[in-house]
């Protein structure tokens, strides 16, 4: 069975620019969460989507949006970019049959640089 | 709020030795707990996944204790190895935000030959 895929690996932005990132889960996975990954704050959460609608939301500016499609594909976007978006950016699948959650497995990041 | 909290933020030591991890969270109405790890510049890999109403669960050389109730869990690996250096990470998922995990900062583990 295929893991989790991120595209594109590596990204190298502007300031202002905006950027849109893309996840594919596990197969048969529903849910899908996307976090934000640097030196100085750690792993912190985005959102999550289950079933095309969004869950969950982490504090994070509404510049951070994201959206899942009916083949439970993600995409997130930011907008305006900052140079403190600079970071790795996960995204992670989990089956939740029957609603319940399980383990979350990770595809391999994006790494966006801003300049 | 919860919070997560990892003990110690790195650790090395030679190869063979038995190594304990430690994690520890404020809000005891965790639904799981689930340990990482993380490679340089990659993505997570999952060890274990705890449910809450588990005690610990084991895979290989690695056995993962959870005491919901002190807010605290452990993580032991035993006869380390080179290839167990890595970051180590502990993750909590509550009832009332599942698909959401709080991670800790992570244990930077290097075990040398």
């Amino acid at each position: 069975k295929a893991g989790v895929t991120q595209t594109p690996r590596y990204l190298i932005k502007t300031r202002g620019q905006q950027v849109t990132l893309s996840c594919s889960p596990i197969s048969g996975h529903r849910s899908v969460s996307w976090y934000q990954q640097t030196p100085g704050q750690g792993l912190q959460f985005l959102f999550e989507y289950f079933s095309e609608t969004q869950r969950n939301k982490g504090n994070f500016p509404g510049r951070f949006s994201g959206r899942q499609f009916s083949n439970s594909r993600s995409e997130m976007n930011v907008s305006t970019l900052e140079l403190g978006d600079s970071a790795l950016y996960l995204c992670a699948s989990q089956s939740r049959t029957g609603g319940k959650t399980d383990t979350q497995y990770f595809g391999p990041g994006t790494r966006l640089t801003v300049l | 709020k919860q919070e997560v909290t990892q003990i110690p933020a790195a650790l090395s030591v030679p190869e063979g030795e038995n190594l304990v991890l430690n994690c520890s969270f404020t809000d005891s109405a965790i639904y799981n707990l689930q340990w990482f790890r993380q490679d340089p510049g990659k993505g997570l890999t999952s060890l274990l996944l705890i449910q809450s109403s588990q005690r610990e669960q084991t895979s290989g050389r690695l056995n993962a204790s959870l005491d919901k109730s002190s807010g605290r869990s452990t993580l032991y690996i035993a006869a380390s190895q080179p290839g167990d250096s890595a970051t180590y990470l502990c993750a909590v998922e509550r009832g009332s935000t599942l698909g959401r995990l709080y991670f800790g900062r992570g244990t930077q583990l290097t075990v040398w030959p």
